[in-house]
């Protein structure tokens, strides 16, 4: 079983569409984080997350501690925030990230 | 703004040889890990360094494997002798604390 969930895998929209990628994970975290993976192979840590609600600019994230489940949020979306979006999960027991396999996202003009 | 850096950005070699794959971490930062990624698939962890020794390493991260912090600027990973399984993106990256600041990455071909 995979530790950390993503869903959906893929997402294609239209540019300005509010976008909405989903994480739940099954082991106890100290914190969460969302990352950009450009197509070049780049990542980019967007958020650190241990409570509560982030944001920055058009990205919001969010966790639900209780529930075990994080939610990154992209308003107004553009074509440039095409990228793939890694949730991972810091383990309450060590240093490790654990990583979800990604979303794709492909946002249209 | 400070930056990880990695070299070289392509390294292709063949299998069985040794190949060091380098990083130089932000100044300050105190923890350093390296990742790797298959195409196709997840960030994998191997290893966390800190304090000048090994903190945590995956199963991934066998007797093939070592790092080293050799002159306190640089942050290496060598694969003794490696195999066509090997090929993948490695990255680097530091933290002071909890938010890891990532590398663009090394991709290894074993040929």
């Amino acid at each position: 079983k995979n530790e950390v969930e993503q869903s959906p895998q893929n997402l294609t929209a239209q540019e300005g569409e509010f976008i909405t990628i989903n994480c739940s994970y099954s082991v106890g975290i100290s914190a969460l984080h969302w990352l950009q993976q450009h197509p070049g192979g780049g990542i980019v840590s967007l958020f650190m997350l241990s409570s509560g609600k982030k944001k920055h600019g058009r990205l919001i994230a969010t966790i639900n501690i209780q529930e075990k489940h994080s939610s990154l949020h992209i308003t107004a979306s553009h074509p440039r925030d095409s990228a793939v979006y890694i949730c991972a999960v810091r383990a309450d027991s060590n240093y490790q990230l654990i990583w979800g396999a990604g979303t794709k996202l492909i946002i249209k003009p | 703004e400070p930056e990880v850096t990695q070299t070289p950005s392509h390294q292709v070699t063949q299998m069985g040889q040794e190949v060091i794959l380098r990083c130089v971490p932000i100044s300050n930062h105190l923890y350093f890990y390296w990742y790797r990624q298959i195409l196709g698939q997840k960030v994998e962890f191997l290893v966390s360094f800190y304090n000048n020794e090994i903190s945590e390493k995956s199963e991934i991260f066998d007797d093939q494997f070592s790092v080293e912090r050799p002159d306190g600027s640089n942050f290496t990973l060598k694969i003794r002798s490696t195999k066509l399984e090997d090929s993948a993106m490695y990255f680097c990256a530091s933290s002071v604390l909890a938010t890891q600041y990532f590398g663009p990455g090394t991709r290894l071909t074993v040929l």
